[in-house]
């Protein structure tokens, strides 16, 4: 009965790789975002979908590119992986603009 | 453009005792403020909210939390902790165009 889920939890990569992270929601919230979390757990979002429509891009890299099938799904496709991309990458999803955040467990992501 | 602080990096607590976590905010109108904790490995899950109302607001785990618009500050306390608070706690202020601004974070230790 997980709210919000996000596969897979561990990925492991090499620079130039393209990988993929997958997040679903099952509260029935009409907004999903990505947020990075780097290394000093420093928290920055990165994407905002409403209803499928993007609505917040935070000035990152378009090798970053999200999809969002339907109001419960929220994938994060990464071309070119650089060295920089290691981070801890969460899903939430939220109600409206002014409700809490519910986040997924995270994607610690690793580029060797 | 709103902002927030947590001054305290890390706090070392003794089970027991009481914890205040400190968290200021700079935002130019009535901000929507929020508490959150990060246990190793997890998501992100929220303790606590401020939207309007009582300035002191009750969360779960015991915690509570006091707005003080004098003073720029939405303080987390906690009158006796138990060894499974320790944990990574992240203050965050929003707004109503669903970006949500996290402090950066503050390690709470308990020791025996």
């Amino acid at each position: 009965d997980t709210a919000v889920s996000q596969t897979p939890k561990y990925l492991v990569t090499q620079m130039g790789n393209d990988k993929s992270i997958k997040c679903e929601q099952n509260l029935g919230h009409d907004t999903m975002y990505w947020y990075k979390q780097d290394s000093k757990k420093f928290l920055k979002i990165m994407f905002s979908y409403n209803n499928k429509e993007l609505i917040i891009n935070e000035t990152v890299p378009n090798r970053f590119s999200p999809k969002s099938p339907d109001k419960a799904h929220l994938n994060l496709h990464i071309n070119s992986l650089e060295l920089g991309d290691s981070a801890v990458y969460f899903c939430a999803s939220s109600q409206d603009s002014n409700s809490p955040l519910h986040f997924g467990n995270g994607t610690r992501l690793t580029v060797t | 453009a709103q902002s927030v602080t947590q001054p305290d990096i890390h706090i070392t607590v003794s089970e027991g005792a009481s914890l205040e976590l400190r968290c200021n905010y700079s935002y130019g109108a009535t901000p929507y403020l929020f508490w959150y904790v990060q246990s190793p490995g997890q998501g992100l899950q929220l303790l606590l909210k401020y939207f309007s109302g009582d300035t002191l607001v009750q969360g779960i785990k015991g915690f509570e939390a006091e707005f003080k618009r004098s003073q720029s500050s939405f303080n987390l306390r906690k009158p006796s902790v138990h060894w499974s608070d320790a944990a990574e706690y992240f203050c965050a202020v929003g707004r109503t165009d669903y970006k949500l601004s996290f402090g950066a974070g503050t390690t709470v230790t308990v020791r025996a």
